[in-house]
């Protein structure tokens, strides 16, 4: 079955700084979402891909999906104490989601 | 109403218990799936509703859990004689399609189990 694995698992960065999470898939990516899950809560939608070399942007988060490299990368930029959470890759196969175990990351005022 | 609703949102036991987890669609929606997450732990998959296919039950953990959902809507996730392993955060989702044809994916905030 597809395995997803994210890189790092944590993250501590400074405010202002930007930073990268990557979801490396086992198998062919054919699309992949990115939620976010703030502690306690249920998961928030951040963005969609769909295609290989598709890259899109919400506000300063912005994701691409590598199909060669059977990757996606989430890029934050200017990060800011609201981006605290936990970032997940997820995978539609067939109607049964595959997570990814998921990136903390926590941002230092 | 306009997200994914689930209720309770909290939910204390005492082991041996049964419980009851309800997760409302966005109307519309064929597609329905439950997760549960353990502290410390990933998502993990349980059941996954489509239409009036017939459910795949292949991640429920054990014959203590059963899941229905009535006129292809609500949902409602039964856990029989609660045991302490299966305090987690049960988290429903929603979406218009499934398969190979990825849909946005909606989210409810949970129901927080805890079996004591």
């Amino acid at each position: 079955s597809q395995e997803l694995e994210q890189s790092p698992q944590s993250l501590i960065v400074q405010e202002g700084k930007n930073l990268t999470i990557n979801c490396t898939s086992s198998k062919t990516l054919y699309g992949l979402y990115w939620y976010k899950q703030k502690y306690g809560e249920g998961l928030i939608f951040l963005m969609m891909l769909q295609k290989g070399g598709e890259e899109k942007s919400h506000e300063k988060i912005t994701a691409k999906l590598d199909e060669k490299k059977q990757q996606s990368s989430l890029h934050i930029t200017a990060s800011q104490p609201s981006h605290a959470g936990i970032y997940l890759c997820v995978y539609n196969q067939g109607g049964k989601l595959i997570f990814g175990q998921g990136t903390e990351l926590s941002v230092k005022p | 109403g306009a997200g994914v609703s689930q209720s309770p949102s909290n939910k204390v036991t005492e082991k041996g218990k049964d419980v009851e987890l309800r997760c409302d669609p966005i109307s519309g929606h064929t597609a329905l799936y439950w997760y549960r997450q353990s502290l410390g732990q990933g998502l993990e998959f349980l059941i996954y509703f489509q239409g009036n296919s017939a459910p795949d039950k292949s991640g429920l953990p054990s014959d203590r859990f059963s899941a229905e959902r009535t006129g292809g809507s609500v949902s409602t996730l039964t856990i029989q004689r609660t045991q302490q392993e299966d305090s987690a955060v049960y988290l429903c989702a929603s979406s218009l399609g499934s398969g190979g044809g990825p849909g946005e994916l909606f989210f409810g905030e949970g129901s927080r189990l805890t079996v004591l």
